[in-house]
């Protein structure tokens, strides 16, 4: 079945500085990824849209400049948050969208960032 | 704009019981349903899809129904395990983007 994967699966950094989460999409094409973050006993909330060789496409609420995300290839998307705070510390997960199959989702195993 | 609600929000039962957890929406016009399972820290593990066309999905315990026109979602789980601990959460997934709106999820735990 796909795969998608994320990387780093858990990273803690000091307040101030800037981490990249990369999702892959290891056996298919994506021109389509998703960011979610969750928090504790909460839904997951949709933070933007990556498309392939485009602008991501952010929800309302969420700061483009604070999680910039970039989608270089077909394979892989990275969403940095910079000047991270302890207020972004998260769970976040990333879905690929099959090229071929645009109405299926495939979910990686997700990032947790914790900001000190 | 579509809203998602999974009754009850925790459950504890012992060991073999039969479970229903609930999931409602509030937009019916749906392209499809599906039901993941989430373990702590974890990402996410798809169970069960249900298209709009469909009733329900089985898959060996795991029973998903689908009722459009009432907004409604109900997983049934038979002879629960303490490996069924997790976190169950219902998406329903519009036609055109794709993409899901999810609730906050049901946290099962069964103990031994």
């Amino acid at each position: 079945g796909a795969v998608v994967s994320q990387h780093p699966s858990r990273v803690i950094c000091k307040s101030g500085t800037s981490v990249k989460i990369e999702c892959r999409s290891l056996d298919f094409q994506a021109t389509t990824m998703f960011w979610y973050r969750q928090f504790p006993k909460k839904s997951l909330m949709l933070m933007a849209t990556s498309n392939e060789g485009s602008k991501a496409t952010y929800e309302q609420g969420v700061e483009k400049d604070k999680f910039l995300i970039n989608h270089a290839s077909l394979t892989l998307s990275t969403l940095t948050v910079t000047s991270a705070h302890p207020e972004d510390s998260s769970f976040y997960i990333c879905s690929a969208q099959d090229r071929g199959r645009p109405d299926t989702q495939y979910f990686g195993p997700g990032t947790r960032l914790t900001v000190l | 704009k579509q809203e998602v609600t999974q009754i009850p929000a925790a459950l504890s039962v012992p060991e073999g019981e039969n479970l229903v957890l609930n999931c409602s929406f509030t937009d019916s016009a749906i392209y499809n349903l599906q039901w993941f399972r989430q373990d702590p820290g974890k990402g996410l593990t798809s169970l069960l899809l249900i298209q709009s066309s469909q009733r329900e999905q089985t898959s060996g315990r795991l029973n998903a129904s689908l009722d459009k026109s009432s907004g409604r979602s109900t997983l049934y789980i038979a002879a629960s395990q303490p490996g069924d601990s997790a976190t169950y959460l219902c998406a329903a997934t519009p036609g055109g983007s794709y993409i899901p709106t999810f609730g906050r999820g049901t946290s099962l735990i069964v103990h031994p």
